[in-house]
């Protein structure tokens, strides 16, 4: 039983260039959640789903996009990469109607240059 | 605005007990919870309150006044392994959590 893990752990990029951060769970949870966390912040809401095929804005959305086409996948876009994206990236799951325990991923380190 | 307020570092001696205070001010409470998450790893899910009053869980305890605005958590019989940062989070009426910006704890021998 995985869990809830994310591709990649670290990734370098240029200003400008984008990427695609994946988020896999195989504990069939409806909702999934994109983070990001930067130091003496909390973690912020970037976008979320509650279910496949619906997707909705966060407390940060701007520079981001997602996509959740399959249950057990959440994907996170980055069309046009800039340094204040520099960040780690946490993906977490949780079950609809619990106390609303997330499951994080190990995160993304992510370096915008 | 909506506000977590919890101390940023604190220091305790293996063995002792400490406590992590967390203050908030959100827009609706839909319970509180606390996280811990140790240097470059995720959070782990450690505890939540929704009601007043003590939840007990081996060494670890959390406390919730909603009049207050106030949390804390409660670690006993210190060991290295507890030094990592804790994370005090609320939902809040639309069911989002906020989160404060964490606590780090330093495990002295």
């Amino acid at each position: 039983n995985a869990g809830v893990t994310q591709t990649p752990k670290f990734r370098v990029l240029k200003t400008g260039q984008s990427m695609t951060l994946l988020c896999a769970q195989d504990m069939n949870h409806e909702y999934m959640y994109w983070y990001r966390q930067d130091p003496g912040m909390g973690l912020r809401l970037i976008h979320y789903s509650v279910g496949e095929g619906t997707t909705a804005k966060g407390e940060v959305p701007d520079g981001y996009n997602v996509s959740r086409l399959k249950k057990q996948n959440f994907l996170l876009g980055l069309e046009s990469a800039a340094p204040s994206q520099t960040s780690v990236y946490f993906c977490a799951s949780r079950i609809a109607g619990d106390t609303g325990e997330l499951f994080f991923g190990e995160g993304s380190r992510l370096t915008v240059l | 605005g909506q506000n977590i307020d919890q101390p940023t570092e604190m220091t305790a001696t293996e063995g002792a007990i400490v406590q992590i205070n967390c203050t908030y001010q959100t827009s609706g409470f839909n319970g509180l919870f606390w996280y811990q998450q140790h240097a470059g790893e995720a959070p782990t899910f450690l505890s939540y309150n929704v009601l007043d009053g003590l939840e007990e869980k081996g060494r670890f305890s959390s406390f919730l006044s909603r009049s207050k605005g106030y949390s804390y958590l409660l670690l006993k019989e210190l060991q290295m392994k507890d030094s990592a940062s804790y994370l005090c989070a609320v939902r809040d009426s639309n069911y989002q959590l906020i989160w404060g910006a964490g606590t780090k704890l330093i495990i002295k021998p």
